[in-house]
């Protein structure tokens, strides 16, 4: 069966530790999105790529890195200048340049012990 | 400012009855707006997804309508169940007709027996 995964479930970072979320896709999309869900305050958008080696910021890049170096793979890292990264992590997956819903994976959720 | 919104407060019905949920926007002009379905702790699951040139769309239970004018969609569930209990976001195109989609924070539906 096609989806996107996501690893690990949970994760827990020391402070000023790098931190990297895994995202796979077999879906064939273009697309894949990584948001950050708080509570009360609904998806926001970290980055977005829309082709292989391409990618744009969303709202709140600061503090986070990706690359994407193969279409199904959209790794996102958390780095130690993100000051409160203890948050719901969801990737998703679409295809590019129709109005398809996304495909979401089952999300990270980052604690900082 | 852009701005999506659903009402923050639990929407609570007895099992048989329709569930209408609200979605509005400001400053917006979607190409296109979509609905989705979140558990807890998992990530949110498409449901539907209706274009601005589109005024209704259903699928079994569910129906959505999309009033560009007022900038306001609705999400029935019609003859709800325990099982349609959980949060449901509304999410629309940044941009018109891109892919980059923005979530509303969610409504939480109690559907009881």
């Amino acid at each position: 069966d096609g989806g996107i995964t996501q690893s690990p479930k949970y994760l827990f970072r020391k402070e000023g530790q790098n931190v990297t979320l895994s995202c796979e896709q077999n879906l064939n999309h273009d697309a894949m999105y990584w948001y950050r869900q708080d509570p009360g305050q609904g998806l926001r958008l970290i980055y977005y790529s829309q082709i292989v080696n391409d990618f744009q910021k969303g709202d709140i890049a600061e503090g986070y890195s990706v690359s994407r170096e193969k279409k199904e793979s959209f790794p996102l890292t958390v780095t130690s200048a993100q000051k409160n990264p203890t948050a719901f992590y969801l990737c998703a997956s679409s295809s590019s340049g129709q109005a398809y819903g996304y495909t979401f994976g089952s999300g990270t959720r980052l604690t900082v012990v | 400012s852009q701005k999506i919104e659903q009402n923050s407060e639990a929407l609570n019905i007895q099992e048989g009855k329709t569930a209408t949920l609200t979605c509005n926007y400001t400053n917006y002009s979607p190409a296109y707006l979509q609905w989705y379905r979140q558990d807890p702790g998992r990530g949110p699951v498409f449901l539907l997804l209706i274009r601005e040139n589109e005024k209704e769309k259903r699928k079994e239970r569910l129906k959505v309508t999309f009033d560009t004018t007022l900038k306001q969609s609705l999400f029935h569930i019609t003859a709800s169940q325990p099982a349609d209990s959980a949060t449901y976001l509304c999410a629309l195109d940044i941009r018109w007709n891109t892919d980059k989609l923005i979530f509303g924070t969610g409504t939480r539906l109690q559907v009881f027996p």
